[in-house]
């Protein structure tokens, strides 16, 4: 089945420390990939897509075809990091985005 | 500088009743999207539309419809709100192969 993977409900770690969210994905072909973000009180709003190949925040994300996945990273998490972080593959020619079940992401002083 | 408006932030309604739900886009964006949004099972698809007057099913479509009668507009449509139904529900909107733009949700609770 096609389904998109975020094993972490929730990820702690201290500001300053390296951080990766983990995004394991199942679609065949090759979908577009986007992480999104949730700030409290906030609007989902797009963090980066890996099309781009974007830097934002300091987020970056590497693809791995060969595992299928899409791992969100950062090499020193600030305390204004601390968020919902979801992973959306679109798969191909479908214009839909299937959403994982999203990670928070806490950091701490 | 908002471009995905839903009308309502805060929803309270009644088991039984038929309940609209609104958004609208302003930046003539094709696609759009409804979603709800329920803690550890993040964003569902409940339907979505590639122009006016199209509709297709998402993952949950079962107790909803809804509605595209001009581009700007999509509109989600509980026919009979239940308990179950409580949650938040978000709209996007989206134009060609980049991602989307959210609405800031609207939080049902049915009672």
């Amino acid at each position: 089945a096609q389904r998109v993977t975020q094993p972490e409900k929730l990820l702690s770690v201290f500001k300053g420390a390296p951080v990766e969210l983990k995004c394991n994905y199942s679609y065949s072909g090759s979908p577009e990939l986007f992480w999104y973000v949730q700030y409290s009180r906030q609007r989902l709003q797009l963090l980066l897509r890996h099309i781009s190949r974007e830097s934002i925040k300091g987020f970056t994300a590497d693809l791995n075809k060969g595992e299928t996945s899409f791992h969100l990273k950062k090499p020193f998490a600030q305390e204004e990091d601390s968020a919902m972080y979801y992973c959306a593959p679109s798969p191909s020619n479908t214009g839909k985005l299937i959403f994982g079940q999203g990670t928070t992401l806490q950091v701490k002083p | 500088d908002v471009k995905v408006t839903q009308s309502s932030r805060y929803l309270v309604k009644r088991t039984g009743e038929k309940v609209f739900l609104e958004c609208v886009q302003d930046m003539d964006h094709e696609n759009m999207f409804w979603y709800r949004q329920d803690p550890g099972l993040g964003l569902r698809l409940i339907y979505f539309s590639y122009d006016v007057k199209m509709k297709e099913k998402g993952d949950i479509p079962e107790g909803y419809s809804v509605s595209r009668e001009k581009k700007e507009r999509f509109s989600l449509i509980l026919e009979s709100a239940s308990t179950n139904q409580t949650s938040m529900y978000l709209c996007a909107s989206r134009q060609g192969g980049y991602g989307y733009t959210f609405g800031s949700g609207t939080r049902l609770t049915v009672v």
